[in-house]
C-alpha cells in the first residue's frame, strides 16, 4: 500500500509553455502533499505545502505565481510550471503524507523529469 | 544559520562490511529524523524514522541512532551488499506546524563494490 503516482514521468517543452504535473495518491487519501525539487547531484528542495481545500504555502524564494499548486481532492495535487523558462528544468517530485499511526511518513511519487528548450 | 550535512559526499566500501553514514545538523530541534533510499531517477523510499526521545532503531539490516546532544544521526548498513548502492537522505521534521513537513540534508552516495 502507500504508492503515489506522478503524471507525466518526463516532458519536453519550448520555452514559455505551461506544464502540469499530477501527484496522485492511488490507495490513501492525503490531506497534505508536497511538493519538490531536485537538481543534478543535489538533495531535495521543498518547494510548497499542498493542503486539500486551500491555498498551497510556499518556501522562501519560490514564486507562487510561477508555480500553480492545486489540491482539489484527497487524492491529487497538481504543479503547474507557468512560462518555463530553461532554468526551470529539473526534476521535480511529490509526495503525500500517510500521518497514520503517529508515523509522519511521507510517500513518494516517481518524480517528473522536465526539459524546457 | 541553520545546516544539514551528510558527511561524505560518497563512500565506497567493500561487499560484507558494515557502512556507516553520517547526519549532523545545525541550529534545529527535530522531533523525529528519518532515512530515505533514493535511486538514479527515482523519488525517494522511505527506510526509517527515529524519535527525540530514542537513541536507537533497527530493521533488518540497518540501523540508526539519534544524539539530539551532539545533533547526529548515524546510519548503519550491515553485511552491505551491492544492491545497496545508492543515495542516502536524511531528513529532519516535526520542526514546524505541520508535522509531516521535512527538510533533507544533502545525501551519501553509497557505493558497495563485490
Amino acid at each position: 500500500g502507500a504508492v503515489v503516482s506522478q503524471h507525466p514521468s518526463w516532458v519536453i517543452c519550448k520555452s514559455g509553455t505551461s506544464v502540469k504535473i499530477e501527484c496522485r495518491s492511488l490507495d490513501f487519501q492525503a490531506t497534505t502533499m508536497f511538493w519538490y525539487r531536485q537538481f543534478p547531484k543535489q538533495s531535495l528542495m521543498l518547494m510548497a505545502t499542498s493542503n486539500e481545500g486551500s491555498k498551497a504555502t510556499y518556501e522562501q524564494g519560490v514564486e507562487k505565481d510561477k508555480f500553480l499548486i492545486n489540491h482539489a481532492s484527497l487524492t491529487l495535487s497538481t504543479l503547474t510550471v507557468t512560462s518555463a523558462h530553461p532554468e526551470d528544468s529539473s526534476f521535480y517530485i511529490c509526495s503525500a503524507d500517510r500521518n497514520r499511526d503517529r508515523q509522519e511518513t511521507q510517500y513518494f511519487g516517481p518524480g517528473t523529469r522536465l526539459l524546457v528548450l | 544559520s541553520q545546516k544539514i550535512e551528510q558527511n561524505s559526499e560518497a563512500l565506497n566500501i567493500q561487499e560484507g562490511k558494515t557502512a556507516t553514514l553520517t547526519c549532523n545538523y545545525t541550529n534545529y530541534s527535530p522531533a523525529y529524523l528519518q532515512w530515505y533510499r533514493q535511486d538514479p531517477g527515482r523519488g525517494p523510499v522511505f527506510l526509517l524514522l527515529i524519535r527525540e526521545n530514542e537513541k536507537e532503531k533497527r530493521k533488518e539490516r540497518l540501523k540508526v541512532t539519534f544524539d539530539t546532544t551532539l545533533k547526529q544521526s548515524l546510519f548503519h548498513i550491515t553485511a552491505s551488499q551491492p544492491a545497496d548502492s545508492a543515495t542516502y537522505l536524511c531528513a529532519l521534521g516535526g520542526l514546524y506546524s505541520s508535522a509531516s513537513k521535512i527538510i533533507f540534508g544533502s545525501g551519501t552516495r553509497l557505493s558497495i563494490r563485490p
